[in-house]
């Protein structure tokens, strides 16, 4: 089936400092990609949605400013965690869908959990 | 808005005991998607099936089977004979269909089960 792999997979900062996530598609071409962020004992809320070489398209009540997205290839999202605080402490994964996996479904990355001190 | 309701928070077992984990949708879309995940403690989501609106049909995999009923809204999950490896959040999720038709339009999440199985 599709891969898809997110870097790194845990990272603690400080606060203030701003953090970026990977998400690759490994064997295909993610023409979507989405972003979810998951607090502890919570379930999956999607952030925003991104198509490849288009601005990403964010949920209400998803600071764009604060979390930036950019999808400039089809194999590569990136999410920007910016002046990130504890609140943002939080298990981020990503989805990807497009050509040459099966139309059946996302494929999820491993997620990424994010520490703010 | 697309809404999922999954009812029951935690559910624990005994190991080989038979576990259903109810799922309620709402939509207004005439094409839509369900999905069933699993997240074991790890954290990353393991896909157990896909349903489109169209298809009703009951499916069996194993020990796993999906009731889905368009008249009540509902896509229900049972485990036969469930077994401590079964322990895990289950998900499902509810996607409208993208602009080209396909599945993987926005998924909507149920707030999760919390299934413990014990030996």
């Amino acid at each position: 089936g599709a891969v898809v792999s997110q870097h790194p997979s845990r990272v603690i900062c400080k606060s203030g400092t701003s953090v970026k996530i990977e998400c690759r598609s490994l064997d295909f071409q993610a023409t979507t990609m989405f972003w979810y962020r998951q607090f502890p004992k919570q379930s999956l809320m999607l952030m925003a949605t991104s198509n490849e070489g288009s601005k990403a398209t964010y949920e209400q009540g998803v600071e764009k400013d604060k979390f930036l997205i950019n999808h400039a290839s089809l194999t590569l999202s990136t999410l920007t965690v910016t002046s990130a605080h504890p609140e943002d402490s939080s298990f981020y994964i990503c989805s990807a869908a497009g050509t040459g996996a099966s139309t059946d479904t996302q494929y999820f990355g491993p997620g990424t959990r994010l520490t703010v001190l | 808005a697309q809404k999922v309701t999954q009812a029951q928070t935690e559910i624990s077992v005994v190991e080989k005991e038979d576990v259903t984990l109810d799922c309620v949708y709402e939509t207004r879309d005439t094409t839509y998607y369900l999905f069933w995940y699993k997240q074991p403690p790890s954290g990353e989501l393991v896909f157990l099936i896909r349903r489109n609106s169209f298809d009703e049909q009951n499916e069996i995999s194993g020990r796993y089977s999906w009731n889905f009923q368009k008249s009540t809204s509902s896509f229900n999950f049972t485990i036969t004979a469930s077994q401590v490896v079964d322990s895990a959040v289950y998900f499902c999720a509810l996607s409208e269909a993208s602009a080209g038709g396909t599945s993987y339009g926005k998924l909507t999440f149920g707030q999760g089960t919390i299934l413990t199985v014990h030996p």
